[in-house]
């Protein structure tokens, strides 16, 4: 089972808007609505920031939205604040022999 | 509150073994499926192996399968990750996490511990 395909690095100023992608297959990303986002600072455990492609946890700040399209789902951020500076990484549950799947990982930089 | 303690970790030779622990509180462990997640150092996330909330059912990434074996005490609240066979890929810190719905939640993690460090190395 193969990593899904996130970009390296997303960049943007305060008050932007990003978007990062997540390419999967249909056995993953494109078969199930379990598509979760995590936000992770510098050692620091990862944080649940979108589940179920488009959910956000309580207390998840509504600038962070998901959706999906076929093979790929996305996570945007909208109006972009200096704390949004972190690695995100997006999660599918996968029909193959094992059970989940993580993206690759992509560096969001806040200019 | 929620917490995960993970313990364990530590250096260990190639071909040895470890055993990880992680110590739940906060929730009722027993209705929540459970996983574990790695990081080796400077890399992505990847997720290693998950747990019925029962203990009945298993699973494993391909890379861990036949040398990792996970399993719970849910009298103890406790989750634990044997690992033998160890390979300088496994080096990596090592998250319990769990899942966010009863009895499982496809992958949405909603508390994380806050990870040991298996260093594997001669």
């Amino acid at each position: 089972q193969s990593a899904l395909t996130q970009p390296a690095s997303v960049s943007g100023s305060p008050g932007q808007s990003i978007t990062i992608s997540c390419t999967g297959t249909s056995s993953d990303v494109g078969g199930y609505n379990y598509v979760s986002w995590y936000q992770q600072h510098p050692g620091k455990a990862p944080k649940l920031m979108i589940y179920d492609v488009s959910n956000r946890p309580s207390g998840v700040s509504n600038r962070f939205s998901g959706s999906k399209s076929g093979n790929t789902a996305s996570l945007t951020i909208s109006g972009l604040q200096t704390e949004d500076e972190a690695d995100y990484y997006c999660s599918s549950y996968t029909s193959s022999s094992t059970l989940y799947v993580f993206g690759t990982g992509t560096k969001v930089t806040v200019l | 509150e929620v917490q995960l303690l993970e313990s364990g970790g530590g250096l260990v030779q190639p071909g040895g073994s470890l055993r990880l622990s992680c110590a739940a509180s906060g929730f009722t462990f027993s209705s929540y499926a459970m996983s574990w997640v790695r990081q080796a150092p400077g890399k992505g996330l990847e997720w290693v192996s998950d747990i019925s909330n029962s203990g009945g059912s298993t699973k494993y990434a391909d890379s861990v399968k036949g040398r990792f074996t996970i399993s719970r005490d849910n009298s103890k609240n406790t989750l634990y990750l044997q690992m033998n066979s160890l390979r300088a890929e496994d080096t990596a810190i090592y998250y319990c996490a769990k899942d966010r719905i009863r009895p499982r939640g496809y992958g949405s993690f909603d508390y994380w511990g806050q990870g040991t460090l298996v260093t594997v190395s001669s």
